[in-house]
């Protein structure tokens, strides 16, 4: 079973469309949260949810709009879809806030957006 | 968070210890030195943390030096699977709700 699941491992788009990706954990974990890593290879955090509640948002255009309708699911929406939105996006659970009583994190294998 | 700096790249022969340093001169008293990799096209994988005493475990060794400035990330019998992207981070040890990820060293293991 994989821990963090996202789908679609790819996704190709037009500029201008609305599209969601998925995130799953099983780990049972409390905390979850999308990270967009650029061309450069940077990674940042965009949002993160503990127990369905928006923790941080880091500065994330709104036409990003995560949801987690519970604690094991956490699904990020994006309208208007524009080039610079390329990215690989990932998918992260732990517990606790990522606290070091908790452990690390648990990354998804990330979500592939070229938006054309 | 306290910052970190490491080496943009190293290289490796297989088999051989591979030894990441990290320097982290202004971490805290409270923040813990993490270690995580990301493997070309994977997420990012923990590899072990520490606060002052030196860590091992079936991946890694995790050496901090006594001022807790400085760290070295240690493979002790480096495969070609390890060829990755090495990442050090300070955080603290409560609830961050982030890792805030810097360049990292690419680690290349030749065979």
């Amino acid at each position: 079973d994989t821990a963090v699941s996202q789908t679609p491992k790819y996704l190709v788009t037009q500029m201008g469309n609305d599209k969601s990706i998925k995130c799953e954990q099983n780990l049972g974990h409390d905390t979850m949260y999308w990270y967009k890593q650029d061309s450069k290879k940077f990674l940042k955090i965009m949002f993160s949810y503990n127990n369905k509640e928006l923790i941080i948002n880091e500065t994330v255009p709104n036409r990003f709009s995560p949801k987690s309708p519970d604690k094991a699911h956490l699904n990020l929406h994006i309208n208007s879809l524009e080039l610079g939105d390329s990215a690989v996006y990932f998918c992260a659970s732990s517990r606790e806030g990522g606290s070091v009583a908790g452990g690390g994190y648990t990354f998804g294998s990330g979500t592939r957006l070229t938006v054309v | 968070d306290a910052k970190t700096t490491q080496p943009p790249s190293m290289d490796c022969a297989e088999g051989r210890a591979a030894n990441l340093p990290c320097n982290h001169s202004t971490i805290s008293g409270n923040e813990y030195v993490y270690w995580y990799r990301q493997i070309h096209s994977q997420g990012p994988q923990y590899i072990i943390h520490g606060l002052k005493n030196n860590e091992t475990n079936e991946m890694a060794s995790l050496i901090i030096t006594e001022d807790r400035k400085s760290s070295t990330l240690i493979l002790p019998h480096a495969t070609l699977r390890d060829t990755a992207v090495y990442y050090c981070i300070v955080n603290s040890g409560g609830s961050n709700y982030k890792l805030t990820f810097g360049k990292g060293t690419l680690l290349t293991v030749n065979p």
